[in-house]
């Protein structure tokens, strides 16, 4: 099993929907990355957190420590918002490292 | 600013061939790493440094060597491409303490 799982695997959706994306892992974390690929492109650090919620434009992104999730939200979605988006953990055993969910693959139709 | 530059952008190799990528950061950054992202599998890590002249084994080491001669640079070295490397490779780095990753565009290399 995964040490960080994401879901759904591929989620599609039309312009203007409210989108959100689940990462939960099993390992005891100091931070959590939720970062974004574009089809053939480069990754992009989207946020970095440890406790409550961040946001930035339509993008928010929370965590419950507690409950080992995290979610990230995207409001009034876009197509060019389609993209992977990857979890990772910084695990407190080994900050040196992040360990990646394998993705959720997202397509916003117009 | 560049912030995270991997050259070069996709190559092909030969089965046996050897080859070096290069990535180069331009800030400062303490820490760097190596990845392979392969379809259906998260980022996978090969080597990271966290100083330099410092390197360190990651998830996937075997068949790969790292350098880090220059703060700078960080090098992923192939001895003898197998197709099994056929992979987009990421490089990254960070300062030290709990900062966001900056992450290169990756390379995609093909075995044949």
């Amino acid at each position: 099993k995964n040490e960080v799982e994401q879901s759904p695997q591929n989620l599609t959706a039309q312009e203007g929907e409210f989108i959100t994306i689940n990462c939960s892992y099993s390992v005891g974390i100091s931070a959590l990355h939720w970062l974004q690929q574009h089809p053939g492109g480069g990754i992009v650090s989207l946020f970095m957190l440890s406790s409550g919620k961040k946001k930035h434009g339509r993008l928010i992104a929370t965590i419950n420590i507690q409950e080992k999730h995290s979610s990230l939200h995207i409001t009034a979605s876009h197509p060019r918002d389609s993209a992977v988006y990857i979890c990772a953990v910084i695990p407190r055993r080994n900050t040196d490292k992040l360990i990646f969910g394998t993705g959720t693959r997202l397509q916003v139709f117009p | 600013n560049a912030g995270v530059t991997q050259t070069p952008k996709f190559r092909v190799l030969k089965t046996g061939q050897s080859m070096t990528l290069l990535c180069a950061q331009d800030m400062n950054h303490e820490y760097m790493y190596w990845y392979r992202q392969d379809p259906g599998m998260g980022l996978r890590l090969i080597h990271y440094s966290v100083g330099e002249g410092t390197t360190a084994k990651g998830e996937v080491p075997d068949g790969y060597n790292v350098s880090r001669l220059k703060k700078q640079n960080f090098l992923l070295g192939l001895e003898s491409a197998a197709p099994s490397q056929t992979s987009v490779y990421f490089c990254a780095s960070r300062r030290q303490g709990f900062d966001g990753y900056t992450f290169g565009s990756g390379t995609r290399l093909t075995v044949v």
